[in-house]
Order: C-alpha cells, then structure tokens, then sequence
C-alpha cells in the first residue's frame, strides 16, 4: 500500500488532455514539494515535473503539474502514443523521514 | 555528462547479502547525494535510502532499517548499496540516482541503469 494515492490506469486518445492525481496528507504533499517521473517499460525513470510545476530543460510543455493542499496533479494534453508510459509521483514525508511514491498510473493511449 | 553505471545482476540464495555499485562520472561525485530507488517485477517504485557523500550522512527507508548499509568511495567517485537477510521479497531491480535538490525540494534528474538482485533458493 502506497502512501501516495495514484489511480491505476489513465487513458485517452491522440490529441486529448489527461490528468493524473495523486493524493497524500499533511506530512508529504501538504508541506513538501512534488516531483513526477515517467517511465517507459524496460528502463529507469525520468523527471518530468520537480517542485510541483517546474520542468526540466528538454521536457515538452505538454506535461505541467501543479499542487493544492494534500493533493497534485499532472497533467498531458496533445496526447502522443509515445506517452504511453507509467507515471509516479514522489515527495518527502516528515513521518517517515524518507521519500514516498504514489504506486503509479498506467496511461494507455487509445 | 552524468552519467551512472551499476553493476550486473545478481543471484542470490534467501539469508545471502548482496552489494550493488554504483559509479559516477561526469561530475564531482562529493557534492551531490545518490539515492537508491527499487522496484519489483511488476510493481510500482520503492525508495530505500540516500546518501550524502559529502559526509557520509545516511537515511533508510524505516522497513529496510537494519538490513541496509549504504557507504560511498569518493576516491572511485562509486556509491554502494548493500542488502543482508535477502529474501524473496528483495527481489527487484535497484536503481541508484543523483540527488538534486532546489527550490526547497529534491528530486532525481540523473539514474542509473539499474541492476536486477533476484533471490531464489
């Protein structure tokens, strides 16, 4: 059981916008920042969003995220097929004194 | 460019230790943290510690406190993580990461490969 909440599954067809949430509580997500990584199958996972909404040099401006109290979100529009991927989201928790993930959302494009 | 090259996979007997490297070049190793990251077949990601180089500061996930050890050796510019009592629940693929950290939060931009630790009696 993850501490971050993620639904499972995302899905959406070419050109559409999708959002992704992840939910937590006051000791994660409602003091800490938010981080999203992709991942592809088959390799390491790679930052897309850090500090809740800033994008690394290289990552389209079709992924953006955003935060509000306990909870975040990313969202993707213009949908590709290489976003096809599964996305986590990841912050630090002040209980745990360590990182938590969300267990992750599975986007398939239609 | 950064880059971090683990070591090869692993197979491991239950109750056997294992110890994955982790390599760094690209930068100067001492001035960022590294982060172990793991994730089982067909699950989600797990984090299990980090690592400040700097000062050999470290920090466990509380369900892996006791069987995990991470240490650096700053003059190979290489991390290691080592796992004891494995069972087969350790079996996963660990990753290892850069930790960059701005803006009040820190995150990983730079990962390894990965090494797959499989136990198995």
């Amino acid at each position: 059981q993850s501490v971050l909440t993620q639904s499972p599954s995302a899905s959406g067809p070419p050109g559409q916008r999708v959002a992704i949430s992840c939910s937590g509580s006051s000791s994660n997500i409602g003091s800490h920042t938010v981080h999203w990584y992709q991942q592809l199958p088959g390799t390491a996972p790679k930052l897309l969003i850090y500090n809740n909404d800033q994008r690394p040099s290289g990552v389209p401006d079709r992924f953006s995220g955003s935060k509000s109290g306990t909870s975040a979100s990313l969202a993707i529009s213009g949908l590709q097929s290489e976003d096809e991927a599964d996305y986590y989201c990841a912050a630090w928790d002040a209980n745990l004194n360590g990182h938590v993930f969300g267990g992750g959302t599975r986007l398939t494009v239609l | 460019q950064v880059q971090l090259v683990q070591s090869g996979p692993e197979v491991k007997k239950p109750g056997a230790s294992v110890r994955v490297s982790c390599k760094a070049s690209g930068y100067s190793f001492s001035n960022s943290g590294i982060i172990w990251v793991r994730q089982a077949p067909g699950q989600g990601l797990e984090w299990v510690g980090w690592i400040a180089p700097y000062n050999g500061n470290v920090r466990y996930a509380q369900r892996l406190q006791g069987r995990v050890s991470m240490t650096t050796a700053t003059s190979m510019n290489t991390a290691f993580l080592e796992l004891r009592s494995l069972t087969s629940d350790d079996t996963a693929i660990y990753y290892c990461a850069r930790v960059d950290c701005s803006g009040g939060g820190c995150y990983w931009v730079y990962w390894g490969q990965g090494t797959l630790v499989t136990v198995s009696s």
